[in-house]
């Protein structure tokens, strides 16, 4: 089992919809959840960052945890074409060291 | 405020090469981790460096090693280069090890023929 899995994709949605990506991570003691961009050919940004149960809004970008299924998402709504990207999903371990794992992330397209 | 930077941006080496890496982090960041990004693998972490003393090593083999200096830029090297060393190896930087945010420089492309 992957320390952090993300369905691969493609995810398509049309324009204006909500996008819905999904997370699960294994290791229970993760603290902390965080949701990156990357656009192609660019490096990760930074888009989310969750640490409590529940959901987190920060204008069209909604992230919920739910660490008894240990489980993250991130909803995009009214998706634009320019959300088109792959969305990594990061978790932050402190076992055998402090370190950020990586889901292999997934592609979203947003079709105009 | 200058954001983290990567040189070289591309690279070609032959198999067997060795090559170096080197971040500059953003200024006051004193953290710098690498990664290696693939299609096959995704973002996987190699290591993370922090005043000077490797804090942390992912599941990489000893022909990748990296050092940081006393002005926190850091620099990676893989020696004895295999086919399957050719990815995209970013560096990210925070201000203190354990920092939740990291900030991704632009990324070194590295093939290897």
């Amino acid at each position: 089992q992957k320390e952090v899995e993300q369905n691969s994709g493609p995810l398509s949605v049309p324009e204006g919809a909500i996008a819905s990506l999904n997370c699960t991570y294994s290791d229970r003691g993760s603290q902390s959840f965080f949701w990156y961009r990357q656009y192609s050919g660019k490096s990760p940004e930074l888009i989310m960052s969750i640490y409590s149960n529940g959901d987190k809004e920060d204008g069209r970008f909604t992230a919920q945890l739910n660490k008894a299924s240990q489980y993250v998402s991130l909803l995009i709504r009214d998706s634009q074409p320019s959300d088109s990207a792959t969305y990594l999903c990061a978790v932050n371990s402190n076992t055998g060291g402090f370190k950020t794992i990586f889901g292999a992330g997934t592609r979203l397209f947003v079709k105009a | 405020k200058a954001g983290v930077t990567q040189t070289p941006r591309y690279l070609i080496k032959t198999r067997g090469q060795q090559v170096t890496l080197s971040c500059s982090p953003i200024s006051g960041h004193r953290s710098v981790s690498w990664y290696q990004q693939t299609p096959g693998q995704g973002l996987q972490f190699l290591f993370e460096y922090f005043s000077e003393t490797q804090r942390n090593k992912g599941n990489f083999p000893g022909r990748f090693s990296g050092r940081q200096f006393s002005n926190s830029r850091s620099e990676m090297n893989v020696s004895t280069l295999e086919l399957g060393d050719s990815a995209l190896y970013l560096c990210a930087t925070k201000q203190v090890a354990g920092e939740e945010t990291q900030y991704f420089g632009p990324g070194t492309r590295l093939l290897v023929l």
